[in-house]
């Protein structure tokens, strides 16, 4: 099993520019949590998937947006990117709540 | 409001000291504690969580629910653990969403 694992590792876009991020579990998890992590910072929580269902969301606007499919894998989107949303997006997938294993991270950098 | 604060961003300590890395939390109910560690290059890991009580690596922590703290202590640093350490809370009842410190880097003096 490799773990969670997310892709892509690293990408550029430009202000306005929307992107997808991609995420999957680890093998039998069924839960996905999406963190941003800016630099300097702890990870914070923008929302969880749960039965292709968003069940919780931390305070990010709604450019910040999800989805997760049948097989468990998740994308976040991101909408009309700021400069500010430059960081590493950390995914986490659980079976049991609290035991949550994080994956490498995509660093997106906003230009 | 629900908040995590690690007063140092950058701990140094001499092989073979004792370490304490600093936690105190804000939260109305009873949270589950976690400290979460990130060795140069590795993916953010568990390192114990408070309702474990276990000891991993030597690290143990002890939550103080007057105090609102849970303090990472180990009696004797090792070189390999310099790494980046993140205290963080989440709720219970199905509000598992973690709530994580900024974190602080411990770097262990040979």
């Amino acid at each position: 099993d490799a773990g969670v694992t997310q892709s892509p590792t690293h990408l550029i876009k430009t202000r306005g520019q929307q992107v997808t991020l991609r995420c999957s579990p680890k093998s039998g998890h069924d839960t996905v949590s999406w963190y941003q992590q800016a630099l300097g910072q702890g990870p914070q929580f923008i929302f969880q998937y749960y039965e292709e269902e968003e069940r919780q969301r931390g305070n990010f606007p709604d450019r910040f947006s999800g989805h997760q499919f049948p097989n468990y894998s998740s994308e976040l989107n991101v909408n009309a990117l700021l400069l500010g949303d430059s960081a590493l997006y950390l995914c986490a997938s659980s079976l049991t709540v609290n035991e949550q294993f994080f994956g490498p991270g995509t660093r997106l950098t906003v230009l | 409001a629900q908040r995590v604060t690690q007063p140092e961003k950058l701990l140094s300590v001499f092989k073979g000291a004792p370490v304490e890395l600093k936690c105190n939390y804000s939260y109305s109910g009873s949270p589950e504690l976690f400290w979460y560690v990130q060795y140069s290059r590795q993916r953010l890991q568990l390192l114990l969580r408070h309702i474990s009580r276990e000891s991993i690596k030597g690290f143990t922590a002890d939550l103080n629910k007057g105090e609102t703290s849970f303090h990472l202590k180990k009696p004797f640093a090792q070189e390999e653990d310099s790494a980046m350490y993140y205290c963080a809370l989440s709720g219970r009842g199905g509000d598992d969403k973690i709530i994580f410190g900024k974190g602080t880097r411990l770097h262990i003096l040979p």
